[in-house]
């Protein structure tokens, strides 16, 4: 039950794309259709921006975007904003029925 | 507006216990997987487990089984989160979460636990 692995940093313009990783094995990632991102500010609690890999919740605006292939998954913010600063953890199911998070990457809009 | 509402943070030693408790409303609560998940300060996401809606079944990651409990009430919308043997790095925020596809929709605004010697 290792965490995933996020790059700790990204960062971008406004109004550019910045696509994070998360890598992950074939008891986790790899096994599942079955990855969320979350977004984090300071001091907040976590925010779901994609489920079951590239499914966005009701309000999540569609520069936010979810893939998968083999064992890692990426988050692609496109368009970037000033609001977009923040920490971003994937997470997975994983085999024997829990969850592992990855270790976080900070987003930072330029 | 859904809401859940953690309660009984603290101080304590070593070896201690503490119950978390989290309130719930404005969701089908009854209905509901349900996590406990912690952060460390400064540190990522860890989950600690789940419930099922029924309460029938719980899951633990294996950092925590044998310690750590989690239960709920659905009659009064409550989930629980039974501490044992605290060790110092059982120091964190502590949040209850809704299960959703399998990600968290609905989060609460934490609890600090603090384990000092």
């Amino acid at each position: 039950q290792s965490a995933l692995t996020q790059p700790p940093s990204a960062s971008g313009s406004p109004g550019q794309s910045v696509t994070i990783s998360c890598a992950g094995t074939s008891s986790d990632v790899g096994a599942y259709n079955y990855v969320s991102w979350h977004q984090q500010h300071p001091g907040k609690a976590p925010k779901l921006m994609i489920y079951e890999v590239s499914k966005r919740p009701s309000g999540v605006p569609d520069r936010f975007s979810g893939s998968k292939s083999g064992n890692t998954a990426s988050l692609t913010v496109s368009g970037l904003q000033p609001e977009d600063e923040a920490d971003y953890y994937c997470s997975s199911y994983a085999v024997g029925n829990t969850f592992v998070f990855g270790t976080g990457t900070k987003v930072t809009v330029l | 507006e859904a809401q859940l509402v953690e309660s009984g943070g603290g101080l304590v030693q070593p070896g201690g216990s503490l119950r978390l408790s989290c309130a719930a409303s404005g969701v089908r609560f009854s209905n509901s997987w349900m996590s406990w998940v912690r952060q460390t300060p400064g540190e990522g996401l860890e989950w600690l487990g789940n419930i099922r809606p029924d309460g029938g079944a719980t899951y633990y990651v294996d950092s925590v089984k044998g310690r750590f409990t989690i239960s709920r009430n659905n009659a009064n919308n409550s989930l629980y989160l039974q501490l044992n043997s605290l060790r110092v790095d059982d120091t964190a925020v502590y949040y209850c979460a809704r299960d959703f596809g399998f990600g968290w929709d609905y989060w609460g605004q934490g609890a600090l636990v603090t384990v000092y010697s």
